[in-house]
């Protein structure tokens, strides 16, 4: 699986939006790149992910670049709520037999201050 | 049940005993994966089923860790000759397949003592 490179923590001010950066520069074309956050004591929960185009959902929105090597997710309007350990994982998928592995890094320290 | 449920939630055993963690994964999900993690850690995995069988056991750490998904459903995380370094927290997720996201249990925290 890809490596992936996040910042190891973050600000962001409730109700402003926080961007969290994600590299991801040897990702391959069958790669998708997941977005999950932790808080404290709970397991990892879903946020999103996406393949080429940038998606949203209820939670957040994921811009990808063009070459794929790099990747944002937008919490739009952050509440204290938000405050956890974001990861960005680039998942190996292909045809046939699946293969569905999550490789977890350190993931990004996000901290909503009132 | 509508998530992941993993049992017990905590387990405390004696250096050297055997024990066994369950996990229910959503109904109809055929992919279930284990992971572990530490304090201050991101979750390591450990192990990847797809149906019955293991798709991919690359992360158990030595042979006295196995896994077992009989019907394709419940799944049991099996731990021989316990140590102090087994302890962590156990994680368990599950996925409809390939591309699809994976929910999360609450996890069973394990302390070897």
């Amino acid at each position: 699986d890809a490596k992936t490179t996040q910042p190891t923590s973050m600000d962001c001010a409730e109700g402003r939006a926080a961007n969290l950066p994600c590299n991801h520069s040897t990702i391959s074309g069958n790669e998708y790149v997941y977005w999950y956050r932790q808080i404290h004591s709970q397991g990892p929960q879903y946020i999103i992910h996406g393949l080429k185009n940038n998606e949203t959902n209820e939670m957040a929105s994921l811009i990808i670049t063009e070459d794929r090597k790099s990747s944002t997710l937008i919490l739009p309007h952050a509440t204290l709520r938000d405050t956890a350990v974001y990861y960005c994982i680039v998942r190996v998928g292909g045809g046939g037999t699946s293969y569905g592995k999550l490789t977890f890094g350190q993931g990004t320290i996000l901290t909503v201050h009132p | 049940g509508a998530g992941v449920s993993q049992t017990p939630s905590n387990k405390v055993t004696e250096k050297g005993k055997y024990v066994e963690l369950r996990c229910d994964p959503i109904s109809g999900h055929t992919a279930l994966y284990w992971y572990r993690q530490s304090l201050g850690q991101g979750p390591e995995f450990l192990i990847y089923f797809q149906g019955t069988g293991a798709a991919d056991d690359s992360g158990l750490p030595n042979d006295r860790f196995f896994a077992v998904r009989p019907e394709g459903s419940v799944s049991t995380l099996k731990i021989q000759r316990t140590e102090r370094g087994d302890s962590a927290v156990y994680l368990c997720a599950s996925s409809s397949g390939w591309g699809h996201e994976a929910f999360f249990g609450q996890g069973t925290r394990l302390t070897v003592v």
